[in-house]
């Protein structure tokens, strides 16, 4: 039974380019949700989202940052014009879906993909 | 606002001492969740242990324990005859309630790197 697949594990990029990250939730759950932990520091809440909806993004960056979970396939971050700032882990979790949102739901987080802006 | 504060940011001991984490939260919500996470060095998030704001009771799993205090607003982890494996980051976090009123998400604390010296 796989947990909460990321990839790529590892990803390098230029300043400029664009950054995709993958997450499948584990089998089952429909809810997603994507943190950003910066070095030195603990995680940050982006995004969360279900199929085909964004729910909340209040933690997202204004600009260049995106997020979708369509019906079929893996959710998908997205960073287009990186810069250094945006060098971090971005870590995937997902959840069954309604008792979360009392909170009562452990979050399944994925191994994380870790981002490098050369 | 909801806040979790570790305030340890390193610590070491020797193999076999025992070591407690602190963490400390601040939320308005009546309800609530608190959780411990641990990161190895390998990166992933393991979850360790969840309570809610209404069970105070201390809670033993083998080696680990936490103490749960809603009166000095803390919920401190506490690893007795501690190991080498026991070495990495360990998170504690506190479900909050999305700005959308939607669902909740983890706040993290910064994280306590914890070393054990053979």
């Amino acid at each position: 039974n796989a947990g909460v697949m990321q990839n790529p594990r590892h990803l390098v990029r230029r300043r400029g380019q664009e950054a995709r990250l993958r997450c499948s939730p584990m089998k089952g759950h429909s809810h997603v949700y994507w943190y950003r932990q910066l070095p030195e520091e603990g995680l940050k809440f982006m995004v969360y989202l279900q199929k085909e909806n964004i729910i909340d993004e209040s933690g997202m960056p204004k600009e260049r940052f995106s997020a979708e979970f369509p019906k079929e396939g893996p959710s998908i971050l997205r960073i287009q014009q990186v810069v250094r700032g945006d060098s971090a882990a971005y870590f995937c979790a997902s959840s069954p879906g309604t008792p979360w949102e009392s909170g009562a739901n452990v979050l399944t987080f994925g191994a994380g993909s870790r981002l490098t802006v050369l | 606002a909801q806040k979790v504060t570790q305030a340890q940011t390193e610590i070491s001991v020797v193999e076999k001492e025992d070591v407690t984490l602190d963490c400390v939260y601040e939320t308005r919500d009546t309800t609530y969740y608190l959780f411990w996470y641990k990161q190895p060095p390998s990166g992933e998030l393991v979850f360790l242990i969840r309570r809610n704001s209404f069970d105070e009771q201390n809670e033993i799993s083998g080696r680990y324990s936490w103490n749960f205090q809603k009166s000095t607003s803390s919920f401190n982890f506490t690893i007795t005859a501690s190991q080498v494996v026991d070495s990495a980051v360990y998170f504690c976090a506190l479900s909050a309630l999305l700005s959308s009123g939607s669902a909740r998400q983890l706040t993290f604390g910064s994280g306590t790197q914890l070393t054990v010296l053979p």
